[in-house]
């Protein structure tokens, strides 16, 4: 499986456009990025998922070059409810989607 | 409002007890997960089931843990004996995967179980 590496923390300010980059260098062919956020107390929830180019829905947008290696989270204007953790994984298409979670970065935003 | 259901919310026990966790997932979800969250692991997968079949279970010392879905509305997770060390918040996650190109994969969460162990 495809191992994610992304920043530990993050700091932003209320408005701000974030962006968090995860790289994936050996990502397969079948393999999907998916985005989750965990506040705390909460399980994780599904934020966004792409397998090429960008991908856009209400609260975020995903971009992922040609080479599929890496992937960046755009939140637009984040707000002081945005704080939590964000996780980038890759999805293994086959066998039901053995979804594997990383460390995560702490996106800390600030008034 | 269809969501995840996970008892016990919370459990203190003392070690070498049984524990039973329970989860129902969203009513026509295939795939159900449990993972185990710590601060110094984050969140680990311990196994997970599609149709009811566990298909990876690589995640869990098996020598105390198990995980069975009896029926499609019922999933468990058992520690026997319990240890100090298995102290931490299990999520249970349920998602549908139809067998298409490209399905979501999306994983719906629930509220955890927060077991202490002492």
């Amino acid at each position: 499986l495809a191992k994610t590496t992304q920043p530990i923390s993050m700091d932003s300010y209320e408005g701000q456009e974030v962006n968090i980059t995860c790289s994936h260098n050996n990502i397969a062919t079948n393999d999907y990025i998916t985005w989750y956020q965990q506040f705390p107390s909460q399980g994780p929830r599904f934020i966004i998922q792409g397998y090429k180019t960008k991908v856009t829905n209400e609260v975020a947008s995903l971009f992922i070059p040609a080479d599929r290696k890496s992937s960046t989270l755009s939140l637009p204007r984040v707000s002081l409810s945005d704080t939590a953790v964000y996780y980038c994984l890759v999805v293994f298409d086959t066998g039901g989607f053995k979804t594997i979670f990383g460390a995560g970065t702490r996106l800390f935003v600030k008034a | 409002d269809a969501r995840v259901t996970q008892t016990p919310r919370h459990k203190v026990t003392e070690m070498g007890q049984e524990v039973t966790m329970r989860c129902q997932p969203i009513l026509g979800h295939n795939t159900v997960f449990w993972y185990r969250q710590t601060m110094m692991q984050g969140l680990e997968l311990l196994a997970y089931f599609r149709n009811r079949a566990p298909l990876d279970d690589s995640g869990m010392p098996k020598d105390r843990f198990s995980a069975e879905m009896p029926d499609a509305t019922l999933a468990t997770l058992k520690i026997q004996p319990s240890e100090p060390r298995d102290s931490a918040v299990y999520f249970c996650a349920s998602g549908l995967v139809t067998g298409k190109f490209r399905d979501t994969g999306e994983l719906f969460f629930g509220e955890g179980s927060r077991l202490t162990v002492l």
